[in-house]
């Protein structure tokens, strides 16, 4: 059992369309984070939230501790987005939970 | 700042050999990680370390050893390379907030 799933696992949309990636987490934890990678890449940090809401530019992040759930929204997609996204959770001893990835092809 | 400091980006490894994937950050950061990422599958933890002189093995450890002389470096030492280890590696840093990643290092044993 994976304690963080996202979704979708690859997703493919047309330059200008509003992405939704999903991940759902299922332990306690001290922050949720979003990675990006870009294809042969390295890992970069974009978010981390602990409540509510936090934007950068044209990315939006939400988690609603609650229910165990964050969303990343890029809006007015563009083919630079074009890359790997990773939910990761912290825990307490500052060790991390990571999902799978979601693999974002933004189309022109 | 130059971040996380990864070397090598690229390696080949004859089974049985053994070499050495160097880190640095120069953040003085506390935490520092090694993870592996292998296709399909999220980053797995091998090593971690809380501080200089402190460190504690993670989900995949066999196979791997770490030190931590300085706050600075946190080398991952292969031993015996076998082919399972073929993976990408990364080293992360941290102390309380988001981490920081290296470029990563491809490592393929053959």
């Amino acid at each position: 059992k994976n304690e963080v799933e996202q979704s979708p696992q690859n997703l493919t949309a047309q330059e200008g369309e509003f992405i939704t990636i999903n991940c759902s987490y299922s332990v306690g934890i001290s922050a949720l984070h979003w990675l990006q990678q870009h294809p042969g890449g390295g890992i970069v940090s974009l978010f981390m939230l602990s409540s509510g809401k936090k934007k950068h530019g044209r990315l939006i992040a939400t988690i609603n501790i609650q229910e165990k759930h964050s969303s990343l929204h890029i809006t007015a997609s563009h083919p630079r987005d074009s890359a790997v996204y990773i939910c990761a959770v912290s825990i307490a001893g500052n060790q991390f939970y990571f999902g799978t990835g979601t693999s974002l092809t933004v189309i022109p | 700042n130059a971040g996380v400091t990864q070397t090598p980006k690229f390696r080949i490894l004859k089974i049985g050999q053994s070499m050495t994937l160097q880190c640095t950050q120069d953040m003085n950061h506390n935490y520092m990680y090694w993870y592996r990422q292998d296709p399909g599958m999220g980053l797995k933890l091998i090593y971690y370390s809380v501080g200089a002189g402190i460190t504690d093995k993670g989900e995949v450890p066999n196979g791997y050893n770490v030190s931590r002389s300085t706050t600075e470096d946190f080398p991952l030492r292969l031993e015996l390379a076998a082919p399972s280890q073929t993976s990408v590696y990364f080293c992360a840093s941290r102390n309380t907030g988001e981490l920081f990643f290296g470029e990563g290092s491809r490592l393929t044993v053959l």
